[in-house]
């Protein structure tokens, strides 16, 4: 596609359950980022992905937290046992990695514990 | 830690009026960049700055970097109100992964 694709656009889920969320970079970006933002305000940087090296995961508020990258390309975001202060927009953008370059954005995923 | 910091948080301004958005950073880059971001919408590219001295301009948006200073401003001329958005500036380096690094964001709301 010509964008960042992200999916579900919308999630309600129950609290405790777990959810994935699934981000399809523009095609052929190397550097794939995750970042939470909650009603009102900034950006809350979760975890980078570039290339093949070890994504930096300082962002990840807990360990129910975690993400994978399969094939340098598609990333899923998984968040397990969800708490109402999980509810958030999910937003995810993709870079072609090189210096310089700008992170293209998609359209999040607005996520709702219950 | 890379740290940016942009002031003001909140800006409310007349139509036809000028402003400026300052974005400092707290390390080396040459490499800057600002989004837009509607309400209940994703982020947009507006700026890509990459030098020092890099001034851009779209509409009546003017962008600037300076390196030495670790600033980068984003001038308001004449305010609309379909300005009326949140800015965010970003910055990465290599030295950091060249992971992007955003400030809180800007909201600005522009009367008419």
């Amino acid at each position: 596609g010509a964008g960042v694709s992200q999916s579900p656009s919308n999630k309600v889920t129950e609290k405790g359950k777990d959810v994935e969320l699934r981000c399809d970079p523009i095609s052929g970006h190397t550097a794939l980022y995750w970042y939470r933002q909650s009603l009102g305000q900034g950006l809350e940087f979760l975890i980078y992905f570039q290339g093949n090296s070890a994504p930096d995961k300082s962002g990840l508020p807990s360990d129910r937290f975690s993400a994978e990258r399969t094939g340098g390309s598609v990333s899923t975001l998984t968040i397990q046992r969800t708490q109402q202060e999980d509810s958030a927009v999910y937003l995810c953008a993709s870079s072609p990695g090189r210096e310089g370059s700008e992170a293209f954005f998609g359209q999040g995923t607005r996520l709702t514990v219950v | 830690e890379l740290k940016v910091e942009q002031n003001p948080l909140f800006l409310s301004m007349q139509e036809g009026k000028n402003y400026t958005i300052y974005c400092n950073y707290s390390t080396t880059s040459d490499r800057l960049y600002w989004y837009r971001q509607d309400p209940g919408k994703s982020l947009e590219s507006l700026f890509v700055l990459l030098s020092n001295g890099a001034v851009k301009q779209e509409g009546r948006l003017m962008a600037s970097l300076d390196t030495k200073a670790r600033l980068s401003t984003l001038h308001i001329t004449a305010a609309v109100h379909d300005l009326s958005a949140t800015y965010f500036c970003a910055v990465n380096t290599m030295e950091y992964g060249n992971k992007l690094v955003f400030g809180a964001g800007t909201i600005l709301r522009v009367k008419s």
